[in-house]
């Protein structure tokens, strides 16, 4: 069954270091999205990503981040300068389309995540 | 502020139970509402969504929908040990980001 998989699933890195999480959607998605899960609060939302451009992002999401699609499969959250409050699971997830359409379209299928910790 | 709301339990049901899990969202624009699990330090799951009014069934899981109250609930019958895990509504319209809620945590005891 096509799945979201991301790497690294553990990521430590000193305060103010540069980080690329790694994803990569399920191929025939054409929607990808970040959501943050800070440890024992709810899922938060970051950006959405279609056509190769924002479509949205939340006010999480500041200067500090960044998205790309480099090539073909792989989509990836940078976060420039990490602060200790960026520790948290970071996923991936896709869609295989918008659900303004049809609703079903809008199902997000997540990847296992990658633990962020900034010491 | 789009707000999705859960109890965040713990629920504790007895193996075999019905456990009910219940969310109310406060966009009434909203469209598709879904049902994730996750387990401790996984990521969440799809395991139901629901677009229309009314009961959607599928295996031991049904999902309810009632747009006029704003509500979305979760049954899982035949509860199992296996089932505990925390609950994730999430909500979205459109082309617009799904909101979550916190989560219930459901506990099954053998």
């Amino acid at each position: 069954e096509p799945e979201v998989t991301q790497t690294p699933s553990h990521q430590v890195t000193q305060m103010g270091q540069e980080v690329i999480l790694r994803c990569v959607p399920i191929s025939n998605h054409l929607y990808f999205y970040w959501y943050r899960q800070i440890l024992g609060q709810k899922v938060e939302f970051l950006v959405s990503f279609y056509n190769n451009e924002i479509s949205e992002k939340s006010e999480i999401f500041d200067d500090q981040f960044s998205v790309e699609r480099p090539d073909g499969s792989n989509f990836t959250l940078k976060i420039r300068s990490t602060k200790l409050e960026d520790s948290a699971m970071y996923f991936c997830a896709s869609s295989e389309r918008g659900g303004d359409l049809i609703p079903r379209d809008a199902e997000a299928f997540f990847g296992q995540g990658t633990r962020l910790t900034v010491v | 502020q789009k707000e999705v709301e859960q109890n965040s339990g713990p629920l504790s049901v007895p193996e075999g139970a019905i456990a009910s899990l219940n969310c109310t969202y406060s966009d009434r624009v909203s469209q598709s509402f879904f049902w994730y699990r996750q387990y401790s330090g996984k990521s969440p799951e799809l395991i139901m969504s629901i677009y229309s009014n009314g009961d959607k069934e599928d295996g031991r899981f049904t999902a309810q929908l009632n747009k006029a109250s704003q509500y979305v609930s979760l049954l899982i019958r035949d509860s199992q040990p296996s089932d505990s895990a925390t609950y994730l509504c999430a909500v979205n319209a459109g082309n617009t980001p799904l909101v979550f809620g916190k989560g219930t945590r459901l506990s099954v005891i053998a």
